[in-house]
């Protein structure tokens, strides 16, 4: 079974406008993180937004917050006033357990593009 | 937040010969980094984490001959792919986890091989 989900291969949303991104996982460890990250044409993996499996709000950073529904098992990444520089790919990931020595695994990532 | 690079961030090489990537953490240490692989559009794969000072762990299906890691210090890993051939031919990712903190994992630039 798929550990990420990412159902939206593509969006398309106007500038200015919020936007959700939708995440599921999967996982029966109770202690776990999930991330986004931003893809841009460069290639580079920009770090926005963490969620721990423990933490009682949703996580928020600036123009990003997380949704995050435990129960469903979703971590949606809500972007509020997109910006033109905000089209990129964008991936889902967890950690499950602790340790440094944990990996990430990553969803098949949403093409965001931001329209003028 | 920290910095990791990678050299060289593209290479154009002839089939048969082996190429080294270094990937090194600029201003923490990393007791841990990750090598990831991602083909056009497609989201990072696992190849093997790496420990400082021991073998690296390898992903199911990843030839550990193929592709050879080094994780020499606390600050830099290699991975060499070796004999490489078309089909290695791909965008290669480092990451790497700062000691102090289990949340945060910081990637590279990337790497662009090209094999002809």
């Amino acid at each position: 079974a798929q550990k990420i989900t990412q159902t939206q291969p593509g969006m398309f949303v106007q500038e200015k406008e919020a936007v959700t991104l939708d995440c599921t996982y999967d996982t029966s460890d109770p202690s776990y993180g999930l991330f986004w990250y931003k893809q841009p044409s460069s290639g580079e993996m920009i770090f926005l937004i963490y969620q721990g499996s423990y933490d009682q709000q949703n996580a928020t950073e600036g123009r990003y917050s997380l949704n995050f529904q435990k129960a469903r098992k979703s971590a949606n990444l809500v972007i509020s006033a997109s910006q033109l520089g905000d089209s990129a790919m964008y991936f889902c990931a967890m950690r499950e357990g602790w340790g440094s020595a944990r990996q990430l695994t990553f969803g098949s990532g949403t093409q965001l593009t931001v329209l003028p | 937040g920290a910095v990791v690079s990678q050299h060289p961030s593209r290479v154009i090489c002839k089939s048969g010969t082996s190429v080294k990537i270094e990937c090194r953490s600029l201003d923490f240490q990393a007791t841990t980094m990750f090598w990831y692989r991602q083909f056009p559009k497609k989201s990072l794969m696992l190849m093997a984490t790496s420990n400082e000072g021991s073998k690296a762990t390898y992903e199911q299906g990843v030839e550990k001959d193929k592709f050879l890691i080094n994780h020499a210090s606390l600050t830099l890993s290699t991975l060499t792919v070796t004999s490489a051939h078309p089909e290695d031919s791909s965008f290669y990712i480092c990451s790497a986890r700062e000691q102090r903190t289990f949340n945060e994992q910081f990637f590279g630039p990337g790497t662009r091989l090209t094999v002809l």
